[in-house]
């Protein structure tokens, strides 16, 4: 069967840095995308990652290690609007994402 | 440059009756896939179309059907429709059928009472 794994909730400090892990079993891999959601709002596109590795991109960077299963997604200089989901997927099919449940980040002043 | 556009926002159905949903891509977007969010969980893929074909499918039921137009914008289906069907529906568009980055529209909120 296919799985990921994220913790549920996460809370943080505002200016403060934080990693969200995410690992997986899946039968296909294509890449591994991480998206912020809102509450009530769509997934917003903040990285992706088909090679090992690290992708920063601004306050954010993705890490990627194919032979662990493994990701993390690392958020710096915390932001108040940070509080989100995070939603790690393995594109396991052209244009098929498997979710993880998402992690819930809380960021506190 | 719009984004990815969902019809309707919200909308409350009843059991048994039928549903449709619509989606138009970004402009020059071929690909479109949907997915199921219920809440406190994360998406679920239910279809992707490309090129008005249907290139792959999700772990749904027989009710649950789509199309897409040559225009490239979409309808979702889904027909007897059960109080579990109550979830965000979102539409993701992306350039091409292959493995590329997809965007997600607002999503349509489906109540089932």
């Amino acid at each position: 069967g296919q799985n990921i794994d994220q913790p549920t909730e996460m809370t943080a400090t505002e200016g403060a840095i934080v990693q969200i892990n995410c690992t997986y079993q899946t039968s296909g891999f294509n890449g591994l995308f991480w998206y912020q959601q809102h509450a009530g709002e769509a997934p917003t596109f903040l990285s992706y990652n088909v090679l090992d590795g690290l992708e920063e991109k601004g306050r954010f960077s993705s890490f990627l290690s194919r032979s662990k299963g493994y990701s993390y997604l690392l958020l710096k200089e915390l932001q108040m609007k940070d509080s989100a989901s995070y939603l790690c997927a393995v594109e396991t099919g052209a244009n098929n994402l498997f979710f993880g449940t998402g992690t819930r980040l809380t960021v506190i002043p | 440059d719009a984004g990815v556009t969902q019809s309707p926002t919200h909308l409350i159905k009843t059991r048994g009756q039928q549903v449709t949903l619509r989606c138009s891509p970004i402009s020059g977007h071929k690909s479109v896939s949907w997915y199921q969010q219920v809440l406190g969980q994360g998406p679920q893929f239910i279809f992707q179309y490309y090129e008005k074909e249907e290139r792959g499918r999700g772990n749904f039921p027989d009710r649950f059907s789509a199309r897409q137009f040559p225009n490239y914008s979409s309808e979702l289906n889904v027909n007897a429709l059960l109080l579990g069907d109550s979830a965000l529906y979102l539409c993701a568009s992306s350039l091409a059928g292959g493995p590329d980055t997809q965007y997600f529209g607002p999503g349509t909120r489906l109540t089932v009472l």
